[in-house]
């Protein structure tokens, strides 16, 4: 089974509105990190955002904000006030065991193509 | 300089061929890993390392073999290279204390013709 499903494979948006990414994930651990990552066309990949499973806020970074419903397990981004320059692919990844955990690595799902238009 | 070097950053080659693609750092991570990325699949794991005399393979391991030469270095091989390993390759770090985050290098795009 996929660890994180992305089930929007493109999204539109004009600019100034807020647009809601999702993601579902799947773990059986209590303890788990949630990231989301940014990808312009040019390649590199860009951190936004992370959630601990333990955390009781929702994560905020700017304009970025994670929308955490750990009983649903998703952990959807909400970028508000869209720019054209958030065109771009984004990934929500997931690290299983408590941070420094020995599984380490991190999952990723397919991505979401965001466009932003005028 | 960027954190995480990768080098070539861009590579065609021909079917058969031996390619290594190499990644440095300057972060002062013990953890290191190979992904690739192909369009619509997301990022897959390939390698990791978590020090030197660590070495663990993914799930995409098969035709693909790694040297941890340093803590800083870390190094992907395609001992023969064939078509459908054409794809984008990261080298990322983590620290061992922090939350997990990946620190990426800026990618090498491979294409096996």
């Amino acid at each position: 089974a996929q660890k994180i499903t992305q089930t929007q494979p493109g999204m539109f948006v004009q600019e100034k509105e807020a647009v809601t990414l999702d993601c579902t994930y799947d773990t059986s651990d209590p303890s788990y990190g949630l990231f989301w990552y940014k990808q312009p066309s040019s390649g590199e990949m860009i951190f936004l955002i992370y959630q601990g499973s333990y955390d009781q806020q929702n994560a905020t970074e700017g304009r970025y904000s994670l929308n955490f419903q750990k009983a649903r397990k998703s952990a959807n981004l909400v970028i508000s006030a869209s720019q054209l320059g958030d065109s771009a692919m984004y990934f929500c990844a997931m690290r299983e065991g408590g941070r420094g955990s020995t599984l380490g690595r991190l999952y990723f799902g397919r991505g979401t193509q965001l466009t932003v238009w005028p | 300089d960027a954190d995480v070097t990768q080098t070539p950053r861009n590579r065609i080659t021909k079917t058969g061929k031996r390619i290594m693609l190499e990644c440095s750092q300057t972060k002062g991570h013990d953890r290191m890993y190979w992904y690739r990325q192909d369009p619509g699949l997301g990022l897959q794991l390939i390698y990791y390392s978590f020090d030197v005399k660590d070495i663990n393979k993914g799930e995409i391991s098969d035709g693909y073999s790694v040297s941890r030469q340093a803590q800083a270095k870390f190094s992907l091989s395609l001992e023969s290279a064939i078509p459908n390993q054409t794809a984008l390759y990261f080298c990322a770090t983590s620290d061992l204390q922090g939350s997990g985050e990946l620190f990426f290098g800026e990618g090498s795009r491979l294409t096996v013709l």
